[in-house]
């Protein structure tokens, strides 16, 4: 398998614009994770999901964020508008449906800066 | 929010020493606790799970403790070599949380030749 497929790797855009950061989890995983990292948070989690189903999204930090899973292969993490502060590096993460492991396997990451 | 701290946030040792990296967790609620490798610009690495019925995990120079009673874990990495130098961060997995993790913020790990 070729493990969490995230893109872009890197992104850089001016404020106000829209940010769209995309997922393909490992195939058979039902549960996906989106994660935000800052040298000052460490890592964060923003949402994640169960079969396709936003379960948690209590991490995502305001209106301005969002995020869909339309099917079992695909994820995406919006931001409209981006903000300076938005700069960070977005991990997506899957793990399969199975109680006595609950391993997660992370992507490397979109490294997003907002100017 | 439940606190996952890790210490040393740094740490420089001599190729060939034995180590240990520390991570304690407040939340007693523990579905399982997790060990990554996090290496410059890349993605984490599992390294070891350790589910909470267990004690410890071992993966060949890595061993990794868990004490619930204490809210402590260790990762101890024998014989350290050069190609070891990376961040390492724990997680703890939460009940009622789906496989949701509580990260520390690492130990930055350097193997010096």
């Amino acid at each position: 398998d070729a493990g969490v497929i995230q893109s872009p790797r890197h992104e850089v855009t001016e404020m106000g614009q829209e940010v769209t950061l995309r997922c393909k989890p490992i195939s058979g995983h039902d549960y996906l994770f989106w994660y935000r990292q800052t040298m000052m948070r460490g890592l964060e989690l923003l949402i994640y999901f169960n079969n396709n189903v936003p379960i948690d999204d209590s991490g995502m930090p305001e209106d301005r964020f969002s995020a869909k899973m339309p099917n079992a292969s695909f994820s995406t993490l919006k931001i409209q508008p981006s903000e300076p502060r938005d700069s960070a590096v977005y991990f997506c993460a899957s793990s399969p449906d199975e109680p006595d492991t609950g391993e997660l396997f992370f992507g490397e990451g979109s490294r997003l800066t907002v100017l | 929010k439940q606190e996952v701290t890790q210490i040393p946030a740094a740490l420089s040792v001599p190729e060939g020493e034995n180590l240990v990296l520390n991570c304690s967790f407040t939340d007693s609620a523990i579905y399982n606790l997790q060990w990554f490798r996090q290496d410059p610009g890349k993605g984490l690495t599992s390294l070891l799970l350790i589910q909470s019925s267990q004690r410890e995990q071992t993966s060949g120079r890595l061993n990794a403790s868990l004490d619930k009673s204490s809210g402590r874990s260790t990762l101890y990495i024998a014989a350290s070599q050069p190609g070891d130098s990376a961040t390492y961060l724990c997680a703890q997995g939460r009940r009622n949380s789906g496989y949701a993790l509580n990260f520390g913020k690492g130990t930055s790990l350097l193997v010096t030749p």
